[in-house]
């Protein structure tokens, strides 16, 4: 059965450094998302992406953010400065019918020390 | 904003018990999804209910979406230890899955 995978599993990071945390959508889907999870809260949507561009985010989605698909078949989330608050698990999802229907990866945990 | 509730915020039952989890949107609900998550993991998705009076039922689970209360609930019958997990509803007025606060179920032996 076709699933979202993420690499890395796990991030650990100093604090102000750059991370990239990578995701393989379902190969014949065309929505991508980000969403993430702060220990203890909520599922909170980040991004959604399609057809090569960013098509909604929220307003944790701030300058230090980025989204890109650089190829075929990955996506990805940079972090360009990371913060201590930061630190969540970041889950990517994508969907073949836009917001209905997602697909869950299995998430990166962040850590920023 | 639509914000969703969800009680219990934990449960523990008995194995082989049945359970109720209940999902309440602070809006109209145009579309409801249930997830399974556990703990540090990602989320699997269980069911997505898109009509007033819906139901659907797979395996051991059960959930139904009621419109004009604006809620859903997710049936549990004889609970089994595979089934423990948070539950996570998901409502997506637009481009984005809104969550609600999840329940966390403890199946004991």
């Amino acid at each position: 059965e076709p699933e979202v995978t993420q690499t890395p599993s796990h991030q650990v990071t100093q604090m102000g450094q750059e991370v990239i945390l990578r995701c393989v959508p379902i190969s014949n889907h065309l929505y991508f998302y980000w969403y993430r999870q702060i220990l203890g809260q909520k599922v909170e949507f980040l991004v959604s992406f399609y057809n090569n561009e960013i098509s909604e985010k929220s307003e944790i989605f701030d300058d230090q953010f980025s989204v890109e698909r650089p190829d075929g078949s990955n996506f990805t989330l940079k972090i360009r400065s990371t913060k201590l608050e930061d630190s969540a698990m970041y889950f990517c999802a994508s969907s073949d019918r836009g917001a209905r229907g997602q697909f869950f990866g299995p998430g990166t945990r962040l850590t920023v020390l | 904003s639509q914000e969703l509730e969800q009680s219990p915020q934990s449960l523990i039952v008995q194995e082989g018990k049945n359970l109720t989890i209940n999902c309440t949107s602070s809006k109209t609900l145009y579309g409801l999804y249930w997830y399974k998550q556990k703990y540090g993991e990602g989320l699997i998705f269980l069911m997505m209910l898109q009509k007033g009076g819906e139901e659907k039922s797979h395996e051991k689970i059960t959930a139904k979406l009621d419109e004009k209360k604006q809620q859903s609930s997710l049936h549990i019958t004889a609970s089994q230890p595979s089934h423990a997990g948070i539950y996570l509803c998901g409502a997506a007025p637009h481009e984005k899955l809104t969550f609600g606060t999840g329940t966390r179920l403890t199946i004991i032996p």
